[in-house]
C-alpha cells in the first residue's frame, strides 16, 4: 500500500465552502473515496470514484481530482458537518487511508 | 435496510486471541465483501483485509498476514474475524464493513471496541 496526505484541520464558519485535499502518488491512477466520521461513530461514505455520491448524501458535498491530489468540497458548510474526514484508495497490495482532516465549523 | 451488527467490546490479555462477528441484515449476504478495518489512534484507521461470503476466499493485509483468520457462517449471514496473538498495540475499535468490485466501504458496522491489557 501507500501513504495518502490530508492536512490536519480545516476551520470554516457556516455557510461557508471547504476543501480538505488528499496526495498521493497514486492517486492519478487510483480511485480516491470520502468518510465522514463523527465523534463516536462508525465513519459514512460520502464521496466514491473520486466524483460520485451515494444516495442520501446532501448535493453540498462533491469530490474532484487533479493529478496526484484529489479535494472533497462542502458547500455552504452546516454545524452538522463537523467531523473528521478521511480519503482512501487501493492498490494490488492493499488499501490506504490518509490520517484524517478534523473540519471544524467556527 | 442494510444493517451491520457487530459483537460487543472485549477486554484481552496480551497472547490472547480475539474473535469479532459481523451480522447483515437488509441484503444478500452472499453478493458482497465483507471487510474489515481496525482504527486507533497512532495508526489512524488501518484496512486488514477482506472475505468473499459466497466463496469464504479471504485477501488479508501483509501486516496482518499469519496473524488473522476470516471465516463467515452463510446459514445465519455472519462474517468473523480472528486476531491471535494479541498484543498491546492491537487495542483498537474494529469496524466490519460491506463492500462490492471497488475497493470502497459503502455500509460499516458500529464497531467493536478491543482493550489488550495485562
Amino acid at each position: 500500500s501507500y501513504e495518502l496526505t490530508q492536512p490536519p484541520s480545516v476551520s470554516v464558519s457556516p455557510g461557508q465552502t471547504a476543501r480538505i485535499t488528499c496526495s498521493g502518488d497514486l492517486l492519478p491512477n487510483k480511485y480516491a473515496y470520502w468518510y465522514q466520521q463523527k465523534v463516536g461513530q462508525a465513519p459514512v461514505l460520502v464521496i466514491y470514484k473520486d466524483r460520485q455520491r451515494p444516495s442520501g448524501i446532501p448535493e453540498r458535498f462533491s469530490g474532484s481530482g487533479s493529478g496526484a491530489t484529489v479535494t472533497l468540497t462542502i458547500s455552504g458548510v452546516q454545524a452538522e458537518d463537523e467531523a473528521e474526514y478521511y480519503c482512501q484508495s487501493a492498490d494490488s497490495s492493499g488499501w490506504a487511508f490518509g490520517g484524517g482532516t478534523k473540519l471544524i465549523v467556527l | 435496510q442494510v444493517q451491520l451488527v457487530q459483537s460487543g467490546a472485549e477486554v484481552k490479555k496480551p497472547g490472547a486471541s480475539l474473535k469479532v462477528s459481523c451480522k447483515a441484515s437488509g441484503y444478500s449476504f452472499t453478493s458482497y465483501y465483507i471487510h474489515w478495518v481496525r482504527q486507533d489512534p497512532r495508526q489512524g484507521l488501518e484496512w486488514m483485509g477482506r472475505i468473499n461470503p459466497n466463496s469464504g476466499g479471504t485477501d488479508y493485509a501483509q501486516n496482518f498476514q499469519g496473524r488473522i483468520s476470516m471465516t463467515r457462517d452463510m446459514s445465519i449471514s455472519t462474517a468473523y474475524m480472528e486476531v491471535s496473538g494479541l498484543k498491546s498495540d492491537d487495542t483498537a475499535v474494529y469496524y466490519c464493513g460491506r463492500g462490492g468490485q471497488d475497493p470502497y466501504i459503502d455500509q460499516w458496522g458500529q464497531g467493536t471496541l478491543v482493550t489488550v491489557s495485562s
